[in-house]
């Protein structure tokens, strides 16, 4: 039990468009869900905190206008990425957590290179 | 907060030695303890956790040992195994209760 997924596992996309990522809990209802990014041999960065049907919380530094976070249902959260720079290049990791307040539960990955 | 650095302390072991890794860790005034293994291109994985209020715990192969003093966390793992390569986390909870901030990392390389 307690399987994150994510979409797409990988994507390229030119600079200057838009990128969705989606988060989903398959088999549990998440009432948190959280973003991460991962630069090449650093450590995950917490983005931003998303509760269903309210605002995210966006962690300090990171720009709530660029990073876009919809947690519209108990098992899907989304993260889009716009007007996407060849900066923002990175492994985006979500993970969702459910009746366990401390209980974190890691999608895969989606590694996003912009070119 | 974020984690700053562009290169993972790295710790080489023999197989069936045990392991050792460290992490410090920033906010005395967080109360839980996880760590996470991650290996390449996939999300982390939960190893072990630890409250606040407690200085040992123990699983299956591996030991947390946390130190509030100083601010310390360590993983152990008994007779590591090829498949314990990997990127080593440990996060802290902070002050926000379910919001963790991860540490470097240290890269683990079992020598067969």
């Amino acid at each position: 039990g307690a399987v994150v997924s994510q979409h797409p596992s990988w994507v390229i996309c030119k600079s200057g468009t838009s990128v969705k990522i989606e988060c989903r809990s398959l088999d549990f209802q998440a009432t948190t869900m959280f973003w991460y990014r991962q630069f090449p041999k650093q450590s995950l960065m917490l983005m931003a905190t998303s509760n269903e049907g309210s605002k995210a919380t966006y962690e300090q530094g990171v720009e709530k206008d660029k990073f876009l976070i919809n947690h519209a249902s108990l098992t899907l959260s989304t993260l889009t990425v716009t007007s996407a720079h060849p900066e923002d290049s990175s492994f985006y990791i979500c993970s969702a957590s459910g009746r366990d307040f401390y209980e974190q539960y890691f999608g895969p990955g989606t590694r996003l290179t912009v070119t | 907060g974020e984690s700053v650095g562009l290169h993972l302390p790295t710790l080489s072991v023999q197989e069936g030695d045990n392991s050792i890794i460290n992490c410090a860790y920033s906010n005395s005034a967080s109360d839980y303890f996880i760590w996470y293994k991650q290996e390449s291109g996939k999300g982390p994985q939960f190893i072990i956790d630890i409250r606040s209020n407690m200085d040992k715990r123990q699983g299956q192969r591996v030991t947390v040992l946390l130190n509030k003093t100083v601010k310390h966390l360590s993983l152990q793992i008994a007779a590591t195994q090829p498949g314990d390569s990997a990127v080593y986390f440990c996060a802290e909870n902070g002050d926000t209760g379910n919001q963790f901030y991860f540490g470097t990392g240290t890269s683990l390389t079992v020598i067969p």
